[in-house]
């Protein structure tokens, strides 16, 4: 069974940098097709799509963002990295990685983990 | 960029009505559009993708209709469980998601 888990700081100082890790199981990012992504949600406003990284390595991420994204994988560990610079108060948010299989819907998320930026 | 409009914002029914929502594209995405429930502090939960397709597990009184730029999900017999949230997702060219439909009881 597909699982999913978010871990990261909880609070992070404006200009800082954000790095979340997405530990999955029954799953293999080597395997083709899939993919995982990461989406936040600020509180109580809708999701936005961040970025995501395929088994082949394939990255893609949203263009208003791009500049301040990374993400990557590490096979073996069944991890995928998202790294954010320049934090803001208005990247407060909880944010989720998700899997998809041939650039597809996402059909298993993690539980999310919250953000907060601030001094 | 494509953007993704929702309608309505929010949507008033009871238990046992039929609920349509509506997702208009920016520009044509062809059938790749899913839509997600979400309830409060949880993950959202596929519902349909590919425009139509019914997700394994999805009660088969959520289904979803159209293609290019206007989409459906219709829920045809409102239950308890159904209020939520829905949201929209294009996933075409990267993917956007819709600003969300909150569904309440009336």
């Amino acid at each position: 069974q597909i699982t999913l888990k978010e871990s990261g700081p909880t609070l992070v100082k404006p200009t800082q940098t954000l790095t979340l890790t997405c530990t999955f199981s029954g799953f293999s990012l080597s395997t083709s097709g899939v993919g995982v992504g990461w989406i936040r949600q600020p509180p109580g406003k809708a999701l936005e799509w961040l970025a995501i990284i395929s088994w082949d390595d394939n990255k893609r991420y949203s263009p208003s963002l791009k500049s301040r994204l990374t993400i990557t994988k590490d096979t073996s560990k069944n991890q995928v990295v998202l790294t954010m610079t320049n934090m803001d108060p208005v990247d407060t948010a909880t944010y989720y990685c998700a899997h998809e299989i041939y650039d597809s819907a996402f059909d298993f998320w993690g539980q999310g983990t919250m953000v907060t930026v601030s001094s | 960029d494509i953007q993704m409009t929702q309608s309505p914002s929010t949507l008033s029914a009871s238990v046992g009505d039929r609920v349509t929502i509506t997702c208009r594209a920016s520009q044509s995405i062809s059938n790749w559009l899913a839509w997600y429930q979400q309830k409060p502090g949880k993950a959202p939960n596929i519902l349909i993708y590919k425009a139509s397709s019914l997700e394994s597990g999805v009660p088969s009184r959520f289904s979803g209709s159209g293609s290019g730029t206007e989409f459906t999900l219709t829920i045809s017999s409102l239950q308890p469980d159904d209020f939520a949230t829905y949201y929209c997702q294009q996933y075409n060219s990267y993917s956007t998601f819709g600003q969300g439909t909150k569904v309440e009881s009336k």
